[in-house]
């Protein structure tokens, strides 16, 4: 079965401090690999996928298959960036997501 | 362009009762899918439909639970005799398409409280 762990419920950073985003999966196939941010009051939102290896909003994650991780960095936390991350892993056949548990990052000034 | 809307946004029945959740996806998306945001379970898929294909009803957690797609485009889930471990929030989805390389839109969720 397939399992996605993110094992910091919370995450406290000062402004302009590197933040880390954990994010460990298990699965049988070729795995597809996406952070979702959802922003107080807002919508769940897509922030990066591994197939783009694009960086977003100064996010960058980098898929390691051998360690079966997918953690999302940023070297200089912003203020705007507290928000819930969710690492989330896509089945190739209809693409449902299976979602980690979610990080709360808070960014203090 | 409009998002995925959902309604309403809140809803407080009483246990036993019977819900509807409505989902408008974006104008143009074939693929539709519902998730559930609970304390104790997540975000947890529930069922997704594709064009005039069958869904996969996989994710539902139990037959009380239903959705049908009108038209390739509104979507409706239904919960039958509500169960306080129902309440949670209840988010749509749509997409282009079902491949792992299209982007899944949210709605802002249906919150669902049973007493």
């Amino acid at each position: 079965a397939q399992r996605v762990t993110q094992p910091e419920k919370l995450l406290s950073v000062f402004k302009g401090a590197p933040v880390e985003l954990k994010c460990n999966y298990s699965y049988s196939g070729s795995p597809e690999l996406f952070w979702y941010v959802q922003y107080s009051r807002q919508r769940l939102q897509l922030l990066l996928r591994h197939i783009s290896r694009e960086s977003i909003k100064g996010f960058t994650a980098d898929l390691n298959k051998g360690e079966t991780s997918f953690h999302l960095k940023k070297p200089f936390a912003q203020e705007e960036d507290s928000a819930m991350y969710y690492c989330a892993l896509g089945k190739a056949a209809g693409n449902k997501l299976t979602f980690g548990g979610g990080t709360r990052v808070l960014v203090k000034p | 362009g409009a998002g995925v809307s959902q309604s309403p946004s809140n809803k407080v029945t009483e246990k036993g009762k019977d819900v509807e959740l409505r989902c408008d996806p974006i104008s143009g998306h074939t693929a539709l899918y519902w998730y559930r945001q609970s304390l104790g379970q997540g975000l947890e898929f529930l069922i997704y439909f594709q064009g005039n294909s069958a869904p996969d009803k996989s994710g539902l957690p139990s037959d009380r639970f239903s959705a049908e797609r009108t038209g390739g485009s509104v979507s409706t889930l239904t919960i039958q005799r509500t169960q306080q471990e129902d309440s949670a929030v209840y988010l749509c989805a749509s997409s282009t398409r079902t491949a792992s390389t299209d982007t899944q839109y949210f709605g802002p969720g249906t919150r669902l409280t049973v007493l």
